[in-house]
């Protein structure tokens, strides 16, 4: 079943502690794409991916880092969270730029 | 510089009566539109895509939206709504850049 999955779905974290939201595809697709989504400013970009080894910032790229070693990956790493980014987080794949998203499940992250 | 604007945040509609959920969109280049669903506690799900060709595209679960160039509109209709179609709706475009932009989202209430 073509898929993209988000692990965690829920994360209770504490402030400054390190942390990785996985992101896998097994479309073969070239661009994932990372976001969050708060109440009443829709999704916002954070970062994106076009293939492998070429990441780039979206909108909302601050307190985020992100790496594409292998095509299927695209993890979401937080090295040191703080409230303001309790949020849910979703990743998405598509073909190539430009192309129908796919979306995984989401993550919904609490910052203590 | 792109951008969408979906007019009302929340829709209250009683059960089996039609619906319309706006949506405006600016770009000086021809684009492509999207309308999402994201159900309660799910991630988004495309409903249906503008790419060219008619005007008039048919989507899943009944709905439709029609593509209005001299208006920049892409407005979501469904001429029965179930409550089963409570979720919220995200109008998206993408332009010759390939960017994706999201609108922030409309809430759609069916009421018994």
């Amino acid at each position: 079943e073509a898929q993209v999955t988000q692990n965690p779905r829920y994360l209770i974290t504490v402030t400054g502690k390190k942390l990785t939201v996985t992101c896998s595809q097994n479309m073969n697709h070239e661009y994932m794409s990372w976001y969050r989504q708060d109440p009443g400013l829709g999704l916002r970009q954070i970062y994106y991916s076009m293939n492998v080894e070429v990441t780039d910032k979206g909108d909302v790229p601050e307190g985020y880092k992100v790496s594409r070693k292998e095509k299927r990956n695209f993890p979401l790493i937080l090295e040191s969270p703080s409230p303001n980014q309790t949020s849910l987080y979703f990743c998405a794949s598509s073909v190539k730029a430009g192309n129908i998203q796919y979306f995984g499940a989401g993550t919904r992250l609490s910052v203590l | 510089a792109q951008s969408v604007t979906q007019l009302d945040s929340q829709v209250p509609v009683f059960e089996e009566a039609p619906v319309e959920l706006r949506c405006n969109y600016s770009s000086s280049v021809s684009v492509y539109l999207f309308w999402y669903v994201q159900y309660p506690n799910q991630g988004l799900q495309l409903l249906l895509k503008y790419l060219s060709g008619s005007t008039l595209v048919k989507g899943i679960n009944g709905f439709e939206a029609e593509f209005n160039k001299s208006q920049t509109s892409f407005h979501l209709r469904k001429p029965s709504v179930h409550i089963s179609d409570t979720a919220e709706y995200f109008c998206a475009v993408i332009g010759r850049d390939d960017k994706i932009i999201f609108g922030k989202g409309t809430r759609l209430h069916i009421l018994p």
